[in-house]
């Protein structure tokens, strides 16, 4: 079975500085990954998504993703920290073959002024 | 992109009362459609399976009779909370993929905030 690893529950960042959001996934087959974003009270917003393609993946809001296979990661990374970046994030994957879906336990960004 | 919807999006109804969520695909047809359940602060756990036209599959520890769900079209699931208790007070999502080849993506409701009194 997947799963996924969120280290760091909460994280906090100043505006302007880098965000690095770890995820690390254990999959028995090829994985297809997701970051999502949600923000208070709302639904889940893809972010980004690997599915065997390129594995540095560019997402919206300039997030990005890089899949290393060795390391069975899915690091989620942002230049630089804007207000409204503050949400929780989680790292998902999922299986090939089926839909099901895997969810981290999240990490909630607070970005200070 | 694919749309979700969900309605109500918040719901207060009191101790031994039915709830009925729903979840539809506004622009696209869902033969699967999946329910969550996220506690404050935590992660998304899914519930069940949803599926157009036969049973629902349910994770374990989830009950069938407490969480009826009917997926009556290729656009609608309910999901329908019985005889509700305080601590199925909780966020419940809905999502539904859509899938061609390798490209495959699940795009989720806005939620729906239950609260039991």
């Amino acid at each position: 079975a997947q799963s996924v690893t969120q280290l760091d529950s909460h994280v906090s960042v100043s505006e302007g500085t880098p965000v690095l959001l770890r995820c690390n996934y254990s999959s028995s087959y090829s994985p297809s990954l997701f970051w999502y974003v949600q923000h208070p009270n709302k639904g889940l917003q893809l972010l980004l998504k690997y599915t065997s393609a390129a594995t540095l993946v560019k997402g919206i809001n300039g997030f990005e993703a890089e899949f290393k296979k060795s390391e069975t990661s899915f690091h989620l990374t942002k230049p630089s920290a804007h207000m409204s970046d503050a949400a929780e994030y989680f790292c998902v994957v999922k299986n090939y073959g089926n839909n099901r879906l895997a969810f981290g336990k999240g990490n909630q960004v607070v970005v200070i002024p | 992109g694919a749309v979700v919807s969900q309605h109500p999006s918040r719901v207060i109804c009191k101790s031994g009362t039915s709830v009925k969520i729903e979840c539809r695909s506004l622009d696209f047809q869902a033969t699967t459609m999946f329910w969550y359940r996220q506690f404050p602060k935590q992660s998304l756990m899914l519930m069940a399976t949803s599926n157009e036209g036969s049973k629902a599959t349910y994770e374990q520890g989830v009950e069938k009779d407490k969480f009826l769900i009917n997926h009556a079209s290729l656009t609608l699931s309910t999901l329908t909370v019985t005889s509700a208790h305080p601590e199925d007070s909780s966020f419940y999502i809905c999502s539904a993929p859509v899938a061609g080849g390798r490209s495959y993506e699940q795009y989720f409701g806005p939620g729906t905030r239950l609260t039991v009194t």
